[in-house]
């Protein structure tokens, strides 16, 4: 396995259900991202942890919680959702924060659908 | 307000029909701008990254160029197989904030 891995690639979702999406990262970088990505709109960065540590979480509402165990892995757990939470849900990694190298490494995404 | 706009929304050429790619930013203290490629299904794709004005960065037939207020993403004699969407970054201050994206279709 090489580079920034995604599970599952698409779900869906009813509005009570409680899921998780897994991010597992191959390349030694020690920050991990999670962003949202909804059609003809900007990524927007939800969570950024670096050394597994939670150094940024951009006002998301608290039904997605972010769990970074180490820094390789990092999880999305999903409960309560909402239609217009259905989107492109991307992990990403970098070797420092991004703001300092600028190089982001994405995995394919999460397909999010919510009924 | 902060922001980065990238235009056209979408661009379709015929190929070997070179353009130019737009990135447009009102943000302070910029700190770097980057441009990414995404093909549908996929993440984004690291391509640039551009520190100051005046700057160009060159792979195969793309150039980044960047000014004070915008960059460019250069195509030249574009191929099917350069067709994707082209997302610009900014960072700025303590943020990253990126473009909505330009989707380019290349017909042969």
């Amino acid at each position: 396995e090489t580079g920034v891995t995604q599970t599952p690639r698409h779900l869906v979702m009813g509005m009570t259900n409680k899921k998780s999406l897994k991010c597992e990262q191959h390349l030694g970088h020690n920050a991990m991202y999670w962003y949202k990505q909804s059609a003809k709109k900007p990524l927007e960065l939800m969570f950024v942890y670096s050394l597994e540590e939670r150094v940024e979480n951009n006002s998301v509402p608290s039904r997605f919680s972010p769990e970074c165990p180490n820094s390789s892995h990092l999880f999305l757990h999903l409960h309560t959702l909402q239609p217009e939470d259905s989107a492109l849900y991307l992990c990403a990694s970098s070797s420092g924060l991004v703001q300092n190298t600028g190089e982001l490494f994405f995995g394919e995404g999460s397909r999010l659908t919510v009924l | 307000e902060d922001q980065v706009t990238q235009s056209p929304e979408a661009l379709r050429l015929q190929e070997g029909e070179s353009s130019s790619l737009n990135c447009s930013y009102t943000v302070s203290g910029l700190r770097g701008l980057f441009w990414y490629r995404q093909d549908p299904g996929k993440g984004p794709e690291f391509l640039f990254t551009l520190y100051s004005a005046g700057e160009e960065k060159e792979k195969e037939r793309l150039k980044a160029t960047l000014t004070k207020k915008e960059s460019f993403l250069h195509i030249t004699a574009p191929k099917p197989e350069d067709s994707a969407t082209y997302l610009c970054a900014v960072h700025y201050n303590n943020d990253m904030r990126f473009g909505a994206g330009t989707r380019l279709t290349v017909k042969p």
